[in-house]
């Protein structure tokens, strides 16, 4: 089972260019998220959706974009970067029952310079 | 506004002693849910337990066990007879009452020690 992949798993970008990071289950849950992990910080959540075709922000939604055209896919787009954008990302599903557990993807660790 | 606190940055057990991470929330919601994560080195994110808010029972998980106390609102993970590979940062996080959204304490790191 691939659970949740993200892609790419380590980016560099410099101050201004754009991004898109992809976030696939193959769990058929309905409920999507994207986190932030700042270095000691729990997670953050950014932007979550709860069905295909909706999103919604979370804690800490500027300067992202996101987007769930796919029920197994929620892309994650960064359209000006920021060196404040640096941290690590992960991708996040659950399903829409009771307990509605989230399973991680492994991450993306991404620098803006 | 939900908050959960976990007040031990790092802690140290010896290889099959117990631990007792501690985990305290802050909420107004009668409904809710409270899950612990674990974090190794490697980065990613492994789920452990959870407990419901009408959760009669303690949750138990093999070697994880969750004291659940209402009245406090805390919510510590106990794992026995630990284990080496049991060395990592643990996160307890809070499920608001909307059922889609989870909040993250800042994380205890746990070192087993042999």
């Amino acid at each position: 089972n691939a659970g949740v992949t993200q892609t790419p798993k380590f980016r560099v970008l410099k101050t201004g260019q754009s991004m898109t990071l992809l976030c696939a289950q193959d769990m058929n849950h309905e409920y999507m998220y994207w986190y932030r992990q700042d270095p000691g910080m729990g997670l953050r959540l950014i932007h979550y959706s709860v069905g295909e075709g909706t999103t919604a922000k979370g804690e800490v939604p500027d300067g992202y974009n996101v987007s769930r055209l796919k029920k197994q896919n929620f892309l994650l787009g960064l359209e000006s970067a920021a060196p404040s954008q640096t941290s690590v990302y992960f991708c996040a599903s659950s399903s829409a029952d009771a307990l509605n557990i989230q399973y991680f993807g492994a991450g993306t660790r991404l620098s803006v310079l | 506004a939900q908050k959960i606190t976990q007040t031990q940055p790092g802690m140290f057990v010896q290889e099959k002693e117990a631990v007792t991470l501690d985990c305290t929330y802050d909420t107004s919601d009668q409904s809710y849910g409270l899950f612990w994560y674990k974090q190794p080195s490697s980065g990613e994110m492994i789920f452990l337990i959870y407990q419901g808010s009408y959760d009669e029972q303690n949750a138990t998980e093999g070697r994880y066990s969750l004291n659940f106390q209402k009245a406090r609102k805390s919510a510590n993970l106990v794992i026995s007879a630990s284990q080496l590979g049991d060395s990592a940062m643990y996160f307890c996080a809070m499920r608001d009452t909307s059922g889609s959204r989870l909040t993250f304490g800042e994380g205890t790191q746990l070192t087993v020690n042999p």
